[in-house]
């Protein structure tokens, strides 16, 4: 079946510095990957949209200088938060397309991002 | 613009009770509609999926119809289980490329023993 990994699962940075945060599809290839921030006062805030072959879409109020994305292959993709302060604190997610299921959006369990 | 509204933000109910969460769409094309449940501590989770209008999903009991003359796509369950406590998002995207997904701000459900 389809899996979605997220490392690490939680972390705790001080205001100011940067944490890196992974996601690795497993069982089938995610041709687009979506970062999403669920933070306790709102639904998912779609960050960026990385698909293969395109140019990474970063949504409003996110910028690639703040939240930069690899996405280096069809299993793999990793966000950092640079500079981080409180209003960054949230869950973060991924989600994984898989083209060949209907383009269905299969998420990993999130990195929880703390800062002190 | 596309969008999703769940009015529902909380909804407590029994064991063995009927569960329906209202969920609404918006949009000019012909989008799949999702159902997905968050469990505490945990991501969320595809519960059922429905790309054709007037179709229906169905998963672990749970069911849901995509209305196309009421934008509509409420889920329901004829029996609910403590183990169903949980957040349920409902979703949309439309067309079958790489656009976006909307989701609803959420339905949290308690069921009590």
């Amino acid at each position: 079946g389809a899996l979605v990994y997220q490392y690490p699962r939680r972390t705790i940075c001080k205001s100011g510095t940067s944490m890196r945060m992974e996601c690795q599809a497993v069982g089938f290839q995610a041709t687009s990957v979506a970062w999403y921030r669920q933070s306790p006062q709102k639904t998912f805030e779609l960050i960026a949209l990385s698909t293969v072959n395109s140019a990474i879409k970063y949504e409003q109020n996110f910028t690639q200088e703040k939240f930069p994305i690899s996405h280096p292959n069809l299993s793999f993709s990793s966000m950092t938060v640079l500079n981080a302060y409180l209003e960054d604190r949230g869950l973060y997610l991924c989600g994984a397309r898989d083209h060949t299921r209907q383009n269905t959006l299969y998420f990993g369990a999130g990195t929880r991002l703390s800062v002190l | 613009g596309d969008s999703v509204i769940q009015m529902q933000g909380q909804v407590t109910l029994s064991e063995n009770d009927f569960l329906f969460i209202n969920c609404t769409y918006s949009t000019t094309g012909y989008p799949t509609l999702f159902w997905y449940v968050q469990y505490s501590g945990e991501g969320p989770q595809l519960l059922l999926q429905v790309t054709t209008a007037n179709n229906k999903g169905s998963s672990r009991g749970f069911e849901a119809t995509y209305d196309k003359g009421t934008t509509s796509f409420h889920l329901q369950k004829t029996s609910v289980q403590e183990i169903d406590s949980a957040v349920y998002y409902c979703a949309m995207r439309e067309g079958t490329g790489y656009q976006n997904f909307y989701f609803g701000k959420g339905t949290s459900l308690t069921v009590i023993p």
